[in-house]
């Protein structure tokens, strides 16, 4: 148990709708990340952030957004949905502002059709 | 932007055999890290390498950090099929971003 939670741990969802996926970091860490893994696919960064501020931006769609609560838990929002969404959605959470060793959640697998 | 290529994509070894995947950076690196991702499962973390030309081992893995900090590897010897899974090479270039290569698949045969 890497003591970071995903919720909800499947979804399935329609075209053109939009879903947010909910991470709390383990406790006491301060950075989040957001990674996609598709179908044999590496993990694509998506976003970072450190205590409630952006810190880093990957390949992000304009279609999804994320931001970091105050109680630093995070959510990660996908809006118009397609079908290519369909992914596992990690996220992650390190003690550092730079990087050093992410603790992954267990993912949200989402799967449009 | 920084890429990070990662091969082989898949690599079938039957076990007791060794079996190595490499890993470069289109840009010169702050640290490395390694992960494992069984199937079905969530990266885990197995190690970070920060300085240049460092070597580390871990029982039989073994992972190394070329000496322009571009380029990483890591060795198995005498596989196990416990060693089944993906193995993740993630480079930080202090830029915040933590990206990580495609991965190298790893089976081992019985």
């Amino acid at each position: 148990d890497s003591g970071v939670t995903q919720t909800p741990k499947h979804l399935i969802t329609a075209t053109g709708q939009r879903v947010t996926l909910r991470c709390s970091p383990r406790s006491g860490d301060l950075s989040v990340y957001w990674y996609q893994q598709s179908l044999d696919q590496g993990l694509q960064f998506l976003i970072q952030y450190y205590n409630g501020e952006e810190r880093a931006k990957g390949n992000i769609l304009e279609r999804f957004s994320a931001q970091q609560f105050p109680d630093l838990h995070s959510e990660l929002n996908l809006s118009s949905l397609e079908l290519g969404d369909s992914a596992l959605y990690f996220c992650a959470s390190s003690a550092r502002l730079n990087t050093g060793e992410l603790f992954f959640g267990e993912g949200s697998r989402l799967t449009v059709l | 932007g920084q890429q990070v290529m990662q091969i082989p994509q898949y690599q079938h070894v039957q076990e007791g055999e060794d079996f190595t995947t490499y890993c470069n950076s289109s840009t010169t690196l702050s640290n490395i890290q390694w992960y494992k991702q069984r199937p079905g499962g969530h990266p885990v973390f197995l190690i970070q390498l920060v300085k240049s030309g460092e070597v580390k081992k871990q029982k039989r893995l073994t992972f190394q950090f070329g000496e322009a900090k571009k380029n990483s590897s890591l060795h198995i010897t005498a596989t196990q099929t416990t060693d089944v899974g993906t193995y993740f090479c993630a480079g930080d270039n202090q830029g915040g971003k933590l990206i990580f290569g495609q991965g190298t698949e790893l089976s081992v045969k019985p």
